[in-house]
């Protein structure tokens, strides 16, 4: 177990819905990040945030969007889903003063109808 | 952008041999190589990782050697369990500099027969 936790573990929905996936990072640390893994794809970066801030972006669709609150926890935003947004999404959390050494939350399994 | 490549994309070895995974990266300025282990329904497990100013490191029957003057570096797995099948991807970062993003290698489906 890793610390990281993500909900909900299963999602179904249908295209052109909107969908709100929800991490909470190990105690302490301060940067959440979010990938994307797709059989096609593999495992790809999308966003980091930073103690509220947004530090990076992916290839992150215009159509997703993430946020970082003040208790930490960070939230990814699909909306006007697509067959192809059906995928594993996952959230890492960082070590604070070590901020490459990521460790991954179980997983968002989306499947879009 | 980084590139990360990684081979083989199966590996099948017979428990108690050893197994090695190899990975090329195409930023000089990497500095950052993880290994993580996913298995099924889970998320990736990190379970070694070494940094740009060492050459090698191991932690009990896991080892990662880095050359980075060739930009690629290599997981070895000695005296294999079953549970050790899994798939592991390498990662590597470029770190601050990128948002500390990580890309990852396609993955290794490694299966170790009893």
């Amino acid at each position: 177990d890793s610390g990281v936790t993500q909900t909900p573990k299963h999602l179904i929905t249908a295209t052109g819905q909107r969908v709100t996936l929800r991490c909470s990072p190990r105690s302490g640390d301060l940067s959440v990040y979010w990938y994307q893994q797709s059989l096609d794809q593999g495992l790809q970066f999308l966003i980091h945030y930073y103690n509220g801030e947004e530090r990076a972006k992916g290839n992150i669709l215009e159509r997703f969007s993430a946020q970082q609150f003040p208790d930490l926890h960070s939230e990814l935003n699909l909306s006007s889903l697509e067959l192809g947004d059906s995928a594993l999404y996952f959230c890492a959390s960082s070590v604070a003063g070590r901020a490459d050494t990521q460790y991954f939350g179980p997983g968002t399994r989306l499947t879009v109808l | 952008g980084e590139n990360v490549e990684q081979h083989p994309s199966t590996l099948s070895v017979q428990e108690g041999d050893s197994a090695v995974i190899k990975c090329t990266y195409s930023d000089s300025a990497s500095n950052y190589f993880p290994w993580y282990k996913q298995e099924l329904g889970k998320g990736p497990q990190l379970i070694i990782d070494i940094r740009s100013n060492v050459g090698e490191k191991k932690d009990q029957r896991i080892a990662v050697t880095l050359n980075k003057t060739a930009k690629h570096f290599s997981l070895h797995i000695t005296e294999t369990q079953p549970e050790d099948s899994a798939v592991y991807f390498c990662a590597a970062s470029l770190g601050e500099t990128s948002g500390s993003r990580l890309t990852f290698g396609e993955g290794t489906q490694l299966t170790v027969n009893p």
